[in-house]
C-alpha cells in the first residue's frame, strides 16, 4: 500500500525557517517524481513544487521560487521541502504527493505551517 | 500561465441525483486534465485522469469529459459519501494549476 506520511509543520514566526519532511512507503520511491502542494485556510490547492527522480529537474512556482528548496533522499525514501523567509501567506496545509510531471496519483494527509507573530 | 475556472463554486443536491461540474482552461490543454476528491483531515484522493480515465478502485459512478478548453466531471448517482470539495487541474503546462474547486452537499 502506497503510504506517504508529512511531518514538521508547526508555528514559525515571520521571516522564520521550517523544513518539512515526507516518509514514502509501499512502493520503489526513487522511481517516481515528487511534489509539494499546500491548501491556504478557506483557500484551493495551490502546486508548489516538483522534483524528478534523481533530482534531475526542480520546478517552483513563482510564489515560493527562491524562498523554498525541495530536495530528495532515494536511500531514505524521502522528500524534504526547506522553507526560509516565510510568510503570512505561506500559511497552509502542505501536502506530499507522488506523481510524474504533474500528476499527482497519490497524496499523504498533510501537515499544518501557521506563519504568524 | 493557464487559468482554470471551475463552477459551481458550491453546489446542493439529494441523494441519488446526477451531478455535473464543469472546468475551463484559458488555452487548450489537450487532454491534461485530473480531477481530485478532498475531504476534510483525509489525503485528497486522484479520481478521474487524462480528462475521462477513471482511477483504479474508484466507483464507477464518477465519470469525466472533455478536451481542449472544457471539461466536464458527473456523479451519476449522488451518495452520501459524496460530500467533499472537488477540484480540476491541468498539467499540460507549469506552474500546474487547480480550478477554485466545488463543495458538494447533500440538500
Amino acid at each position: 500500500e502506497v503510504q506517504l506520511v508529512e511531518s514538521g509543520g508547526g508555528l514559525v514566526k515571520p521571516g522564520g525557517s521550517l523544513r518539512l519532511s515526507c516518509a514514502a512507503s509501499g512502493f520503489t520511491f526513487s522511481a517516481y517524481s515528487m511534489n509539494w502542494v499546500r491548501q491556504a485556510p478557506g483557500k484551493g490547492l495551490e502546486w508548489v513544487s516538483s522534483i524528478g527522480l534523481s533530482s534531475t529537474y526542480i520546478y517552483y512556482a513563482d510564489s515560493v521560487e527562491g524562498r523554498f528548496i525541495i530536495s530528495r533522499d532515494n536511500a531514505k525514501n524521502s522528500l524534504y521541502l526547506q522553507m526560509n523567509s516565510l510568510r503570512a501567506e505561506d500559511t497552509a496545509v502542505y501536502y506530499c504527493a507522488r506523481g510524474p510531471d504533474g500528476f499527482f496519483n497519490y497524496w499523504g494527509q498533510g501537515t499544518l505551517v501557521t506563519v504568524s507573530s | 500561465d493557464i487559468q482554470m475556472t471551475q463552477s459551481p463554486s458550491s453546489l446542493s443536491a439529494s441523494v441519488g441525483d446526477r451531478v455535473t461540474i464543469t472546468c475551463q482552461a484559458s488555452q487548450d490543454i489537450t487532454n491534461f486534465l485530473n480531477w481530485y476528491q478532498l475531504k476534510p483531515g483525509k489525503a485528497p484522493k486522484l479520481l478521474i485522469y487524462d480528462a475521462s480515465n477513471l482511477e483504479t478502485g474508484v466507483p464507477s459512478r464518477f465519470s469525466g469529459s472533455g478536451s481542449g478548453t472544457d471539461f466536464t466531471f458527473t456523479i451519476s448517482s449522488l451518495q452520501p459519501e459524496d460530500i467533499a470539495t472537488y477540484y480540476c487541474q491541468q498539467y499540460d503546462n507549469l506552474p500546474y494549476s487547480f480550478g477554485q474547486g466545488t463543495k458538494l452537499e447533500i440538500k
